[in-house]
């Protein structure tokens, strides 16, 4: 195990409901991460957080809501998904998320299917 | 052009076979390289990490980076079984964040 944990594995939602995902670090890390990981595509970078605060936005659309309410928790707020944002959500988290690149320690991932 | 180029695969070597993954990548600002791991089912996790050129060596792993080709190469020595995953190349330049920019993966199938 990495130390970082993420619920739920699965999830399988309508366009219209309303999910979060969890994602629990246990490294005493300052930084935290979602990517997306869909087939034959690089993962994508998501959100930074940097001490529970926002440091990066990769224009991802509206209907992904992050919150990050201490260093060792973040969520990713579902809403109105579509089709298309079925795939593999990735949370991850390093020491800081400044300066020489550390070191980012990946969860499991929650595979999510969007009906 | 994408700044990360990785060859999907899949790619499908005998047990002890040598192994040779590649990533090619168009920054030259890039300075850090990963190769990660990732099993079916589970989150990448980190194998190999060097800095600049060079290569470096774990076990029958061996990460080697040619900044003046900007080409990076994983070898694995001797291929296990259990070898067999998607493996993820990854570098950034060292700036301002932490932003890893990922190549789409290669899948490797050791056969017994």
């Amino acid at each position: 195990e990495t130390g970082v944990t993420q619920t739920p594995r699965h999830l399988v939602m309508g366009m219209t409901n309303k999910k979060s995902l969890k994602c629990e670090q246990h490294l005493g890390h300052n930084a935290m991460y979602w990517y997306k990981q869909s087939a034959k595509k690089p993962l994508e970078l998501m959100f930074v957080y940097s001490l529970e605060e926002r440091v990066e936005n990769n224009s991802v659309p509206s209907r992904f809501s992050p919150e990050c309410p201490n260093s060792s928790h973040l969520f990713l707020h579902l809403h109105t998904l579509q089709p298309e944002d079925s795939a593999l959500y990735l949370c991850a988290s390093s020491q800081d998320s400044v300066g020489p690149v550390k070191t980012q320690y990946f969860g499991p991932g929650t595979r999510l299917l969007v009906l | 052009q994408k700044e990360v180029e990785q060859d999907p695969g899949p790619l499908s070597v005998p047990e002890g076979a040598i192994v040779s993954l590649n990533c090619t990548y168009s920054n030259s600002a890039f300075q850090y390289f990963m190769w990660y791991r990732q099993y079916s089912r589970k989150g990448p996790e980190l194998l190999m990490y060097t800095y600049s050129s060079g290569n470096k060596e774990d076990g029958r792993f061996t990460a080697q980076v040619d900044k003046s080709s900007k080409y990076i190469s994983l070898f694995i020595r001797d291929s296990q079984p259990s070898d067999s995953a998607t493996y993820l190349c990854a570098m950034n330049g060292g700036g301002a964040t932490n932003k890893l920019i990922f190549g789409t993966g290669t899948l490797l199938a050791v056969q017994p």
